[in-house]
């Protein structure tokens, strides 16, 4: 069974512009959460979405936004870049809410 | 607000020997919890995990251990093994919250250095 999977791995932008990352879960998977890996702040929830709704959120400003398709894939957008915004993007997938989660590689985004 | 903690943002110990991860909790409400262990450039794994019902919870090498009124948990490898060395980052959520808070609060994480 394929893992979860994201893209682009790597993402470099300037501030300002916007970005779209993708994801796409394990196979059945209808759960996806995101969240940014920073050197100083560890792992950061940011949404989940379950069944094309976000069912939960964290502490980001709403220039971070997401969605899910009816596959169950899912992106993630964030609007006017700042340089603050780099960081490890990560994706996690699991079976249904509270499974446990299974983590894409991420997409490294490096804000100029 | 950090509701998990990883106070030890490193570790080195022998090959051989025994490893010991701690982490501590605020959120009374947190009643399951897991390890996770990241490499460079990959996502984090997940290692094992523990509900609140149990103190002890064993996979071969790895055992957590959970101290509920405390509110700290510990991750014991042992024999630690070079291979072991990455970030190990623990996390913890509310089962119990309907489906509104099914999201996993992480820990700062340890860097495990494993010396051969």
């Amino acid at each position: 069974k394929a893992g979860v999977t994201q893209t682009p791995r790597y993402l470099i932008k300037t501030r300002g512009q916007q970005v779209t990352l993708s994801c796409s879960p394990i196979s059945g998977h209808r759960s996806v959460s995101w969240y940014q890996q920073t050197p100083g702040q560890g792992l950061q929830f940011l949404f989940e979405y379950f069944s094309e709704t976000q069912r939960n959120k964290g502490n980001f400003p709403g220039r971070f936004s997401g969605r899910q398709f009816s596959n169950s894939r899912s992106e993630m957008n964030v609007s006017t870049l700042e340089l603050g915004d780099s960081a490890l993007y990560l994706c996690a997938s699991s079976f249904l809410q509270g499974n446990e989660q299974f983590f894409g590689p991420g997409t490294r985004l490096t804000v100029l | 607000d950090q509701q998990v903690k990883q106070n030890s943002p490193s570790l080195s110990v022998q090959e051989g020997r025994i490893s010991i991860l701690n982490c501590d909790y605020t959120n009374s409400m947190f009643d399951y919890f897991l390890w996770y262990k990241k490499y460079p450039a990959e996502g984090p794994t997940f290692l094992i995990s523990i509900s609140s019902i149990k103190d002890k919870n064993e996979d071969g090498r790895f055992t957590v251990f959970l101290n509920k009124s405390a509110k700290h948990l510990s991750l014991h490898i042992v024999p630690s093994q070079p291979g072991d060395s990455a970030v190990y980052f623990c996390a913890a959520m509310s089962s119990n919250s309907g489906g509104s808070n099914y999201k996993l609060t992480f820990g700062k994480g340890t860097l495990l250095t494993v010396n051969p």
